[in-house]
């Protein structure tokens, strides 16, 4: 069973185009990350959601963790090209160590 | 720049040989970890340092042997690895082992022949 659910596993857009990807879990988690990760490379740290209901945005990308802790999502307002990667969320249910959700490849095309 | 660097990024090596991951921070964390991430699975944790003292061993094969010799400095050391092993390992650090918010090297991809 894994602790973090991520939805859906693959996206493909065309640029422009808005999308929602989710994280689900039925742990509390005291935080919950979203990384974003490129082909070849390391994970790259995001945000940060903390507190039930905390909504963060970071340009074009707005994240929120649900009222519960239980879960995050992350909406992309006009999906660009660089946007493309592998979407993960990371939390730590109690004071545990970090873990890790599977992910959601998003494409963006041109 | 992460701050996190990893050597090296690509490595192909036989399944009786020996060789070492590297990984290296100074951004003055005190805690640095091991992941293992392969094709459609999660992250995975093998190995959590805290202060140069190994606090978490996730269940990894002996074949894989881990070294802290300061708390800016990582080794993941391979020995006698099976074609499973092929994986893109990753090092990364945060602030202390209770901090969520962790900074990842590039990786080092490895392939087991």
């Amino acid at each position: 069973t894994q602790l973090l659910e991520q939805s859906p596993q693959f996206l493909s857009i065309q640029e422009g185009e808005n999308l929602t990807v989710y994280c689900n879990s039925s742990s509390v988690f005291s935080s919950l990350q979203w990384y974003r990760q490129e082909p070849g490379e390391g994970p790259v740290l995001l945000v940060t959601v903390v507190t039930g209901g905390e909504v963060k945005k970071l340009k074009r990308l707005t994240f929120q963790f649900g009222d519960a802790r239980k879960d995050s999502s992350l909406h992309i307002t006009a999906a660009q090209p660089g946007d493309t990667g592998l979407y993960l969320c990371a939390g730590t249910p109690g004071y545990s160590t970090l873990t890790f959700g599977k992910g959601t490849m998003l494409l963006v095309s041109p | 720049e992460t701050g996190v660097t990893q050597t090296p990024r690509h490595l192909v090596m036989g399944m009786t040989n020996k060789k070492s991951l590297k990984c290296e921070q100074h951004l003055g964390h005190n805690a640095m970890y091991w992941y293992k991430q392969s094709a459609k699975k999660p992250l995975e944790l093998m190995f959590v340092y805290s202060l140069e003292e190994r606090v978490e061993n996730n269940s990894v094969p002996s074949r894989f042997s881990p070294e802290c010799p300061n708390s800016s400095h990582l080794f993941l050391h391979l020995h006698t690895l099976q074609p499973e092993d092929s994986a893109l390992y990753l090092c990364a650090s945060s602030l202390s082992r209770r901090d969520t918010e962790a900074f990842f090297g590039q990786g080092t991809r490895l392939t087991v022949v």
